[in-house]
């Protein structure tokens, strides 16, 4: 059962560059033809979709947010990361990892449980 | 502002039948499939329907997904008083080539 699991500095200072990590458990970034997602959620706000990560290269940015993120593979096979640069308080969230099923790249049906990352001078 | 616009709220007694509805435009919603999330809250979102109607697998058939045009609908029948939660719709959009979630409904079960 494929499984995700976010990690990452939990406090971080307004123009640092945050970088996250998501760990695949049941399954491979490297191997499988799925793309590979972030999600953040501000605290007591909606969803916000980040990005999409493909291990063959391709990605898609939200465009708002699109001159300072980078979604790429990790240092394992099992791992792709996260960077944003430039933070600031408006980027403290929750920040999830997801995988779209191959019924769209907006159909995200595994989640991990999200790690909290609050900016803050 | 999302693109993508749900109502805020929306409320219900258990057993009664409640939509929440999703208005997008042409580049999103008019021209893509949609999809729905549950969020309860303190937890990761869970896809609770994909391709404007289809389950995953557990989804009881009591949500059920509908689209016409530019807007989409999740019906949820025979409300029971653990679809307490958030509902988040989704899709692909072609001009800004990439994923727009609505705002979000909160759900009350009264």
């Amino acid at each position: 059962q494929l499984q995700l699991q976010e990690s990452g500095p939990g406090l971080m200072t307004p123009s640092e560059t945050l970088s996250l990590t998501c760990t695949v458990s049941g399954g491979s970034v490297s191997s499988s033809a799925y793309y590979w997602g972030w999600i953040r959620q501000p605290p007591g706000k909606g969803l916000e979709w980040i990005g999409n990560f493909y291990y063959g290269g391709s990605t898609y940015y939200n465009p708002s947010l699109k001159s300072r993120v980078t979604i790429s593979a990790g240092t394992s096979k099992k791992q792709f990361s996260l960077r944003l640069t430039s933070v600031t308080a408006a980027d403290t969230a929750v920040y999830y990892c997801a995988r779209p099923s191959d019924r769209g790249l907006s159909a995200f049906d595994v989640w991990g449980q999200g790690t909290m990352v609050i900016v803050s001078s | 502002q999302s693109v993508l616009t749900q109502p805020p709220s929306a409320s219900g007694r258990p057993g009664q039948r409640v939509t929440i509805s999703c208005s997008g435009g042409s580049s999103n919603i008019g021209s893509n499939s949609v999809n729905w999330y549950q969020q309860v809250p303190g937890t990761a979102p869970k896809l609770l329907l994909f391709s404007t109607n289809q389950r995953p697998s557990g989804v009881p058939d009591r949500f059920s997904g509908s689209k016409s045009g530019s807007s989409a609908s999740l019906a949820i029948s025979g409300l029971q008083s653990e679809d307490e939660a958030d509902y988040y719709c989704a899709t692909w959009d072609g001009s800004l080539n990439g994923m727009v979630f609505g705002g979000g409904t909160q759900l009350t079960v009264l």
